[in-house]
């Protein structure tokens, strides 16, 4: 079945950029997207289509798309954005999935 | 405002069917396009797709649950149930709905506060 792999971990300074990557064969052809949950808290979708941002969504997170692969960016990295944040996207066939999860922790 | 609430049993025994109701506001799941999908997160680990139901009732589930889901819907209840059968341990988890926006393609941009459902004999 598809899978989205992704880093389980990254680790960065408040200010400083921190950038997530999300690896899939469909992702060529599909769309990826990004949650962003906080501990306790129901996921919270940051990016949609690759690369945009829905209202209230702080323009310090950014989205692309390159080849298998997806990435999403925090620039100015605050000690709120520590989180754990997840890809997803969905197949030919209407079926969907999550990546593996990534946590991101402010220095 | 879209809210969505899940409700249901909270601690279910090995072999029982779960039975999950997703209530919710501020949309139709009669509108084009619109969905409701349900997503669970065992404790501690990643996030899991299961099934979306659609406005025109076209469903899909996830290709290792699909013998064991069902999701249905009461438009007029503003109602989505998903029921999961032969529970097992390993469905202990916090289990979400969400509402699939159609402008935002194949995301889920509102979800439930989810509801936790534990399985132990």
């Amino acid at each position: 079945s598809y899978e989205l792999t992704q880093p389980p971990s990254v680790s960065v300074s408040p200010g400083q950029t921190a950038r997530i990557t999300c690896s899939g064969d469909a992702l060529p052809k599909q769309y990826g997207y990004w949650y962003q949950q906080k501990p306790g808290q129901a996921p919270v979708l940051v990016i949609y289509k690759d690369s945009e941002r829905p209202s209230g969504i702080p323009e310090r997170f950014s989205g692309s798309s390159s080849g298998t692969t997806v990435t999403l960016t925090i620039s100015g990295v605050q000690a709120e954005d520590e989180a754990d944040y997840y890809c997803q996207s969905a197949d030919s066939s209407g079926t969907y999935v999550f990546g593996t999860g990534t946590k991101v922790t402010v220095l | 405002q879209i809210t969505l609430k899940e409700s249901g049993p909270t601690l279910m025994k090995p072999t029982q069917t779960l039975t999950l109701t997703c209530t919710f506001s501020g949309f139709s799941l009669s509108t084009s396009r619109v969905g409701v999908g349900w997503i669970r997160q065992p404790p501690g680990k990643a996030l899991e797709w299961l099934t979306v139901i659609y406005w025109d009732d076209d469903k899909h589930y996830s290709p290792s649950l699909k013998s064991r889901l069902t999701v249905t819907k009461d438009t007029s209840k503003n109602q989505v149930v998903l029921t999961v059968t032969n529970m097992d341990p390993v469905d202990t988890g916090t289990y979400y709905c969400a509402h699939r926006q159609p402008n935002y393609q194949d995301s889920f941009d509102i979800w439930g506060q989810g509801t936790m459902v534990t399985v132990s004999s």
